[in-house]
This record gives C-alpha cells, structure tokens and sequence, in this order.
C-alpha cells in the first residue's frame, strides 16, 4: 500500500551541487508529475510525463531535468544546485491526463530541498 | 494573471464549528473539473473532494461540502463540525486541460 514513494526526504546542497530526487509509484500510473512547493504560490509544475520514456516541460522546467526510463520511477535532477531551487519538492501520479475526472493525483510525503 | 486564487492564506475556527474556505478561478472551457486538497503537516496532500464543471448539483463528501457557482467561477469549500484532524493547508485546483493550483489556505481547528 505504498503509493508514491519520494527519496531522499530531506536534503542540504551547496550552490553549485548536483543531486538527483527519486519518485517511485506502485499503481501502474501513465501520468507522473514533479511539482515544486513555495510559500504563497502553491504547487507549480517542473515536468511531466505522460508515460514511460516521454518526459514534458511544465511552469518552470529551468535548472531541472528529468528522465522516466520506468513506468514507476521518474527522476527529477538538479545539474548544478542554485539557492532558489530551496523548496519542497512534490511527486504525483494519475491514471489519467488533464482534462479528465478521472485525474485525481496521488501524491508522495515531499522532499524539502534547501540549497546554501 | 493567477488562474485559480485563495484569497484566505490563514483562517482559524473553533472545534465543531463551520469554516468556508474561498476559491475564484479563471477558464475559457466550459467543461473542466474542480478539486480540493487537503495538506496535513505531515505534508502527504490528499483529495478533498471533486466537482465536474457540468454538473449543476455541488458535491459533498461527509462533513466537506463545496458551493460551486460557475457564473462567478467561485469554488468554495464548507468544513463542517471541524475537528482537530482538519487542521491542514488546502489548495483549490483547476483542471482545464492544464491543472493548476492555488495558493492555499492554512486552516487551524481550534480545540
């Protein structure tokens, strides 16, 4: 009964650091979403994918890449960590697309990112 | 321009009370889905409740309640007979093809 599952839970990085946040998902979801948390603005998209081996841009893809070489697992990496990539990061995944009833989207427990 | 904005970011009510969080949004489809989150501060967010544009009638889920007038594009949401476990962040989301979320609301139930 996992669901989304997020690693590492917490994280400290210096400017200029690379690191890679693992999402993992037991529900056989097409749909696998990263979102970043920051105070007063909500949950913004970084990227998605609408299956395994497609990745897409979402609101504010810049400093991020990802990769889902798995059906269950996507990957959202920081190439060279800057400090307004502090945040908490948010994995999700759906069954269906936007624009559907069916998208309600599980969420896993966050990664709270903080880069000196 | 936001696309879906919560104009309360804190509110505080009294256990057993009723609290009515608010929720205004912006769309050109007509058909699109609403939904409320809830994040307790162990930070797993959860599904609230869902509302289908079409649907004339609002959707209810137990104490949780919504007053979805589209002509206003207003999606309220009504916490009835709050408890202690309500205590939580909820974001108002629009699902219009793209989905986007509010800013949230951080809800306190008073003991």
């Amino acid at each position: 009964n996992a669901g989304v599952t997020q690693t590492p839970k917490f994280r400290v990085l210096k400017t200029g650091q690379s690191m890679t946040l693992l999402c993992a998902q037991d529900m056989n979801h097409e749909y696998m979403y990263w979102y970043r948390q920051d105070p007063g603005m909500g949950l913004r998209l970084i990227h998605y994918s609408v299956g395994e081996g497609t990745t897409a841009k979402g609101e504010v893809p810049d400093g991020y890449n990802v990769s889902r070489l798995k059906k269950q697992n996507f990957l959202l990496g920081l190439e060279s960590a800057a400090p307004s990539q502090t945040s908490v990061y948010f994995c999700a995944s759906s069954s269906s697309g936007t624009g559907y009833g069916a998208n309600v989207l599980t969420f896993g427990a966050g990664s709270r990112l903080t880069v000196l | 321009a936001q696309t879906v904005t919560q104009s309360q970011p804190e509110m505080s009510v009294q256990e057993a009370e009723t609290v009515t969080l608010s929720c205004t949004y912006d769309t050109s489809e007509n058909n699109y889905y609403l939904f409320w989150y809830k994040q307790p501060p162990s930070r797993q967010m959860i599904l609230v409740i869902r509302q289908e544009a079409y649907k004339q009638q609002n959707a209810t889920e137990n104490r949780f309640s919504v007053n979805f007038q589209k002509a206003a594009k207003s999606f309220s949401l009504k916490i009835s007979d709050s408890q202690l476990g309500d205590t939580a962040m909820y974001f108002c989301a629009l699902d219009d093809y793209k989905l986007s979320f509010g800013a949230g609301t951080t809800v306190t139930v008073r003991a």
